[in-house]
């Protein structure tokens, strides 16, 4: 079945950078749009970014455009956020998500990893 | 931009039914959207899609106890016979090209 599994998380001081993992099984990343979500403490979730089944086409959110890269490795069935110049806003859990579909026909998220979290110290 | 909104809190007893709405933004009622479920200190679960003509799809393993629900620029999810692990947040989801949008989120109580 499918399982997503993130990596990476943990303490980084205000202006350093990280990287997260998604290690996909299950099914082909290469055939599905794929995204990262995060949660700040105690609030809603939050779109981050996706990197599209072409490989090529990527988008995200304004509040980490020009900061946070998304990126997959299909030979590795993975996918990446390189998260630079950390804010204590960028505090929260990151979850990766797999799109039910790809491109102009993506759509509703469908499944969804346990998360790894990310506190970004001032 | 579409916009979805929710009602921030919902509560219902134990065995009882509970309708969420998920609101669409002015011209965008064709949309579809998608519920997704948090249960406490858990990451979310994808529910189900909700089209514009009320079908819906669920996702893998969802009971028939969960089914979806269209009216207008509303599309809701209704959840049947209560239990108390239904007590948990529940995110509406859209989207438009390039991007994904939700909702800030409904928490039911049971």
């Amino acid at each position: 079945q499918v399982q997503l599994v993130e990596s990476g998380g943990g303490v980084v001081q205000s202006g350093r950078s990280l990287r997260l993992s998604c290690a996909a099984s299950g099914f082909s990343l290469s055939n599905y749009d794929m995204h990262w979500v995060r949660q700040a403490p105690g609030r809603g979730l939050e779109w981050v970014a996706v990197t599209w089944q072409d490989g090529t086409t990527k988008y995200s959110a304004d509040s980490v455009m020009g900061r946070f890269t998304i990126s997959r490795d299909s030979s590795r069935n993975a996918m990446y956020l390189q998260m630079n110049s950390l804010r204590p806003e960028d505090t929260a859990i990151y979850y990766c998500a797999k799109d039910s579909g790809r491109g102009d026909y993506g759509g509703p998220l469908d499944h969804w990893g346990q998360g790894t979290p990310v506190t970004v110290s001032s | 931009q579409v916009v979805v909104t929710q009602s921030p809190s919902a509560s219902a007893s134990l065995g009882a039914s509970v309708k969420l709405t998920c609101t669409l933004s002015s011209g965008h009622i064709s949309y579809a959207i998608a519920w997704h479920q948090q249960q406490p200190e858990k990451g979310p679960r994808f529910l189900m899609k909700v089209n514009r003509d009320g079908t819906y799809n669920k996702g893998d393993g969802i009971p028939e106890r969960f089914s979806g629900s269209s009216s207008g620029t509303e599309r809701h999810l209704t959840i049947s016979s209560l239990r108390s692990e239904d007590e948990a947040d529940y995110y509406c989801q859209t989207w438009d090209t390039g991007i994904r949008v939700f909702g800030g989120g409904t928490k039911l109580t049971v």
